[in-house]
């Protein structure tokens, strides 16, 4: 069974500019989530769709960050503009049904803001 | 408000020796709680968990013991192994659905 996938694994952008990072969940997969990752800490949620549905975005910063899930399928999270606090890594998270069901990671995308 | 915490950021256990990585949380809410594991560039990997109906699940090696009192849980890896070095971050949940995260522990296990 393929895993979750993500591109690109790492990404060097300057301030300002605006990036997108991609996920496609592990087939069958209903839920899918993005993570915020900061050097030093844990994984903290972004966005949590289900199906093509927002069910949770309470942590998004909605004046930079966006994230879509059209078909249900692959998600793309885009930042613009970017700033030097977004250095982080991203990760993609899937699930067959949300709740506790077990969450499978991507290998994430390193972003580095300079 | 750090509502998972995981005090030791590291710890270096000796091959065949018992690693216990520790984890405490402030939520009462909460009752899955979770252990993954991570090596560098790759994504986190689910370990272990545990219902808060339980206090303790073993799968092979690892076992995790939950004390809801205290709030708190733990991991019990025994023995030992050299590929079980990695960061480890345990992660609770409730009704909300949403995984709170700690912080992690780097596990540095010796040969």
């Amino acid at each position: 069974e393929a895993g979750v996938a993500q591109s690109p694994r790492y990404k060097i952008i300057e301030k300002r500019q605006s990036v997108a990072f991609w996920c496609n969940p592990i087939s069958g997969h209903a839920t899918l989530y993005w993570y915020q990752q900061i050097l030093g800490q844990g994984p903290k949620l972004l966005i949590q769709f289900q199906n093509n549905g927002v069910v949770d975005d309470s942590q998004l910063p909605k004046d930079r960050f966006s994230a879509e899930r059209l078909k249900g399928v692959d998600s793309t999270l885009k930042i613009q503009p970017a700033k030097l606090e977004d250095s982080a890594v991203y990760l993609c998270a899937s699930s067959l049904v949300p709740g506790r069901d077990t969450q499978y990671f991507g290998p994430g995308t390193r972003l580095t803001v300079l | 408000d750090q509502q998972v915490k995981q005090n030791s950021p590291s710890l270096s256990v000796q091959e065949g020796r018992i690693s216990i990585l520790n984890c405490d949380y402030t939520n009462s809410m909460f009752d899955y709680f979770l252990w993954y594991k991570k090596y560098p560039a790759e994504g986190p990997t689910f370990l272990i968990s545990i219902s808060s109906i339980k206090d303790k699940n073993e799968d092979g090696r690892f076992t995790v013991f939950l004390n809801k009192s205290a709030k708190h849980l733990s991991l019990h890896i025994v023995p030992s192994q050299p590929g079980d070095s990695a960061v480890y971050f345990c992660a609770a949940t409730s009704g909300t659905y949403k995984y709170i995260f700690g912080t992690g522990t780097r596990l540095k296990v010796l040969a």
